[in-house]
């Protein structure tokens, strides 16, 4: 079964410092996509990794895909309050029509 | 602007109760989802359908149905609410050539609540 772990669950800081969200898994994913849920709305695509080893930006978002494939990394700059919300990875499940989506990470940056 | 509309953003019903959940979108996209998102669990897949009138399981699917009747139409339905089946309800659209790396366009939720 295809999983997707992230780190941390949740996330509490300050406006300005820089932070680092996780998504790991022990399977290989053709790609993965980020989302980010923002309080009382659906989830919103980021982007979408393809290539092993790829960073793709965002603004003040790099998104990083791992090299085998099994991780994928979020990295915020300068991180805004209007950067709060959850923040999923999602993978296409191998062989179905589903994605499977991570844990999630809960971000709150305080002004 | 492209847009999944779900009927109610919140909703309280009582055990036993049959509820359906409704959800449209406007972008004629042939595949629609059903997913339920609770804490530390992330979303989880309850039903998906890729045309009309087809349907196949996700991940959860006991105690739920669905229908796919029109295109833009897609309806969630809970035969006999139970305590457990109290969540956030998300409905999601793509377009075809799933495996593509397709955006998953999602409506806001139904947050329901059994009693």
């Amino acid at each position: 079964t295809q999983l997707l772990e992230q780190s941390p669950q949740f996330l509490s800081i300050q406006e300005g410092e820089n932070l680092t969200v996780y998504c790991n898994s022990s399977s290989v994913f053709s790609s993965l996509q980020w989302y980010r849920q923002e309080p009382g709305e659906g989830p919103v695509l980021l982007v979408t990794v393809v290539t092993g080893g790829e960073v793709k930006k965002l603004k003040r978002l790099t998104f990083q895909f791992g090299d085998a494939r099994k991780d994928s990394s979020l990295h915020i700059t300068a991180a805004q309050p209007g950067d709060t919300g959850l923040y999923l990875c999602a993978g296409p499940s191998s062989g179905t029509y589903k994605y499977i989506f991570g844990t999630g990470t809960r971000l709150k940056v305080l002004a | 602007d492209v847009k999944v509309t779900q009927s109610s953003r919140y909703l309280v019903k009582r055990t036993g109760e049959k509820v359906f959940l409704e959800c449209v979108q406007d972008m004629d996209h042939e595949n629609m989802f059903w997913y339920r998102q609770d804490p530390g669990l992330g979303l989880r897949l309850i039903y998906f359908s890729y045309d009309v009138k087809m349907k196949e399981k996700g991940d959860i699917p006991e105690g739920y149905s669905v229908s796919r009747e029109k295109k833009e139409r897609f309806s969630l339905i809970l035969e006999s609410a139970s305590t457990n089946q109290t969540s956030m309800y998300l409905c999601a659209s793509s377009p075809p050539n799933w495996g593509s790396n397709n955006e998953q366009f999602f409506g806001p939720g139904t947050r329901l609540t059994v009693l």
